[in-house]
């Protein structure tokens, strides 16, 4: 019953591979996010997608593109993979609701690009 | 813009200790506040949330006032255990109604050590 799912956990490539990683939700929500975590645990905004339309990009690198094939999936491809790119991406959804949205977050993948 | 300040970590107590992480924002509008959770090597979890002035968010024994007079949202807990020691993240979220550009703008975290 995992509400927030990413695959994989753990990804470790090289510079200038281009890798994807995957997130589902099972929660109905019409809201998914992408979130970086760097190496001091700061947390940034990258993506948001509504209903699968864009709503967010937080002045992201082109070679990170979000895809939403449908509401319950927002996935992550990132080309020509750099060093700086290593850190923990967290998907995330909430349901539109006026008076606020609570965030609910998967557990992490941890890309590591050597 | 939107911000949020959390106090600098590693914050280390003793088991049974009373604990407060201090958390102020700047924010335009009426911003929801949140607390999240991360234990190691596992994904953000929601600890609590008040979406109003006034309000006060409780959850396993933590509890924070959303003071609007004060742009503060301070976390405490009258006695920690080890089981508590995590990273925890202040956060806001001010969203656009009649759409959905609800981003969290996230505090630095701060680490909790708590010692048997």
């Amino acid at each position: 019953d995992t509400a927030v799912s990413q695959t994989p956990k753990y990804l470790v490539t090289q510079m200038g591979n281009d890798k994807s990683i995957k997130c589902e939700q099972n929660l109905g929500h019409d809201t998914m996010y992408w979130y970086k975590q760097d190496s001091k645990k700061f947390l940034k905004i990258m993506f948001s997608y509504n209903n699968k339309e864009l709503i967010i990009n937080e002045t992201v690198p082109n070679r990170f593109s979000p895809k939403s094939p449908d509401k319950a999936h927002l996935n992550l491809h990132i080309n020509s993979l750099e060093l700086g790119d290593s850190a923990v991406y967290f998907c995330a959804s909430s349901q539109t609701v006026a008076g606020g949205h609570t965030q609910y977050f998967g557990p992490g993948t941890r890309l590591t690009v050597l | 813009g939107n911000s949020v300040t959390q106090m600098e970590g590693p914050v280390t107590l003793s088991e049974e200790a009373f604990l407060t992480i201090n958390c102020t924002y700047t924010a335009t509008g009426y911003p929801s506040l949140f607390w999240y959770v991360q234990y190691p090597g596992e994904g953000l979890q929601l600890l609590l949330k008040a979406t109003k002035a006034d309000d006060k968010g409780s959850n396993k024994g933590f509890e924070a006032t959303y003071r609007k007079e004060t742009t503060s949202f301070h976390l405490e807990k009258g006695s920690v255990q080890v089981s508590d020691s995590a990273v925890y993240f202040c956060a806001l979220s001010d969203p656009n109604y009649g759409g959905a550009t609800n981003k969290l703008i996230f505090g630095t975290g701060t680490l909790l050590a708590v010692q048997p």
